[in-house]
């Protein structure tokens, strides 16, 4: 069965510090992988998928993942927060094969301090 | 400008009333889905659509009803049989079969629905 974990329900940091938003997944297929970023009030916007490309993926607006397959690992990552980061972050996992089987983890809500 | 457009925004419920939330896209996506997102759960999946005319239950589908009458339209309706309506309700799109499965979703802006 296929499941994601989202490690930590919150994460804080200073503006222009890294920031690392961690996710783990279990897949049986070989798993498409995105991460999704809401605002409040907002719907949910792409920042970046990996879909068995290259295992470094590029985002939107600096962010960056890591898919790494011995780790079932596909951590989100910025070198400098800046304010406008502050959100909820979603990582999702899909099989490529049955909609109904698009996971969605519970976020993680990222502050940034001034 | 292509996209999802949910109305309305907010969306206020007397207990035993049923509620429809529009959806309307114009990307050509064959595939549609509502989601429901509570505090800290993530979503979870109501229904979702492939193709007109046909749709799917997902993991919470009891106390809701859907149509797919136009490809561009997937109206969700919150009836009275669903006891905890309170929640944001998110729409999304992707193209569909066409593409060999899910791919990129795109997402409305929400609506927030709140029973009185």
């Amino acid at each position: 069965a296929q499941s994601v974990t989202q490690l930590d329900s919150h994460v804080s940091v200073s503006e222009g510090t890294p920031v690392l938003l961690r996710c783990n997944y279990s897949s049986s297929y070989s798993p498409s992988l995105f991460w999704y970023v809401q605002h409040p009030n907002k719907g949910l916007q792409l920042l970046l998928k990996y879909t068995s490309a290259a295992t470094l993926v590029k985002g939107i607006n600096g962010f960056e993942a890591e898919f790494k397959k011995s780790e079932t690992s596909f951590h989100l990552t910025k070198p400098s927060a800046h304010m406008s980061d502050a959100a909820e972050y979603f990582c999702v996992v899909s099989d490529e094969t049955s909609y109904d089987k698009v996971i969605f983890g519970p976020g993680t809500s990222l502050s940034v301090i001034p | 400008d292509g996209g999802i457009t949910q109305s309305p925004k907010y969306l206020f419920r007397k207990e035993g009333q049923n509620v429809t939330l529009s959806c309307e896209q114009n990307l050509n996506h064959d595939a549609m889905y509502w989601y429901r997102q509570d505090p800290g759960q993530g979503l979870r999946l109501i229904y979702y659509s492939q193709i007109v005319n046909d749709f799917q239950k997902g993991d919470i589908a009891e106390g809701y009803s859907v149509s797919r009458e136009k490809k561009e339209s997937f109206p969700l309706t919150v009836t009275s049989a669903q006891k905890n309506p309170t929640a944001f309700y998110l729409c999304a799109s992707n193209p569909g079969l066409r593409t060999g499965g899910f791919t990129e979703a795109f997402f409305g802006q929400g609506t927030r629905l709140t029973v009185v």
